[in-house]
């Protein structure tokens, strides 16, 4: 079964770097995932989609500050110079046969 | 500049049916698969239903396959939700979100989300 697991929560001091990790089910861990954001009451935003070899695309307007990269079944999220703005949750997401799957996210705080 | 719009969110009775839209503007809405993803309040998303670009294909999650229907009306730029036999454990806000792939290139674009209450 197709699973997406990550940490519910992480935190990193303002400025300093966090790398969130999406961990991808045994037998698939060739699979590519999308990561989306999500302020505070408002709806999710897509960040970039990070593939199995590493490689990553971002949409425009998504800063330099964020970036993707992957080890063996884990996708991370790299938010460098973090900001109060970054405070928000972090969803996972892959595809499934005609469906998307998404994993629980978690929930970044900037001290 | 992109913008998706839900609407038709509201307070319901259980066992009664609400119809969701999600009105597009700003891209060419018939080039994009649509999803309606649903998040109960404080928890995770839940992806639910997709219709591809030109409506020929559509799948939906166990948790709402024969109680819930996606549409899509690409001369009008609208994507639907028709949920039926309404439960409390469908209160949630309702997101639409498109997407289209062309090679390396993803691109996503979210609602901001309709709010839906199923209670007696």
């Amino acid at each position: 079964q197709l699973v997406l697991t990550q940490s519910p929560s992480a935190s990193a001091s303002l400025g300093a770097s966090v790398k969130l990790t999406c961990t991808l089910s045994s037998g698939h861990s060739t699979y590519a995932i999308a990561w989306h954001q999500q302020q505070p009451e408002k709806g999710p935003r897509y960040l970039m989609k990070v593939n199995s070899d590493g490689s990553h695309s971002k949409v425009d307007g998504i800063p330099d500050r964020f970036s993707g990269s992957s080890s063996g079944a884990e996708r991370y999220l790299i938010i460098s110079s973090l900001q109060s703005e970054d405070e928000a949750d972090y969803y996972c997401q892959t595809w499934g046969i005609g469906s998307w799957v998404f994993g629980g996210g978690t929930t970044l705080t900037v001290l | 500049q992109v913008q998706l719009v839900e609407s038709g969110g509201g307070v319901v009775q259980p066992g009664t049916s609400l119809r969701l839209a999600c009105a597009a503007s700003g891209f060419t809405f018939s080039n994009f698969d649509f999803h309606w993803v649903r998040q109960t309040p404080g928890k995770g998303l839940e992806w639910l239903a997709v219709a591809t670009y030109d409506g020929n294909s559509k799948y939906y999650a166990v948790s709402v396959k024969g109680r819930f229907t996606i549409s899509r009306d690409n001369s009008k730029r609208i994507l639907f939700l028709q949920m039926n036999t309404l439960r409390a454990g469908d209160s949630a806000v309702y997101y639409c979100a498109g997407t289209k792939v062309v090679g390396a290139a993803t691109w996503y674009y979210w609602g901001q989300g309709t709010l839906v209450t199923v209670s007696a």
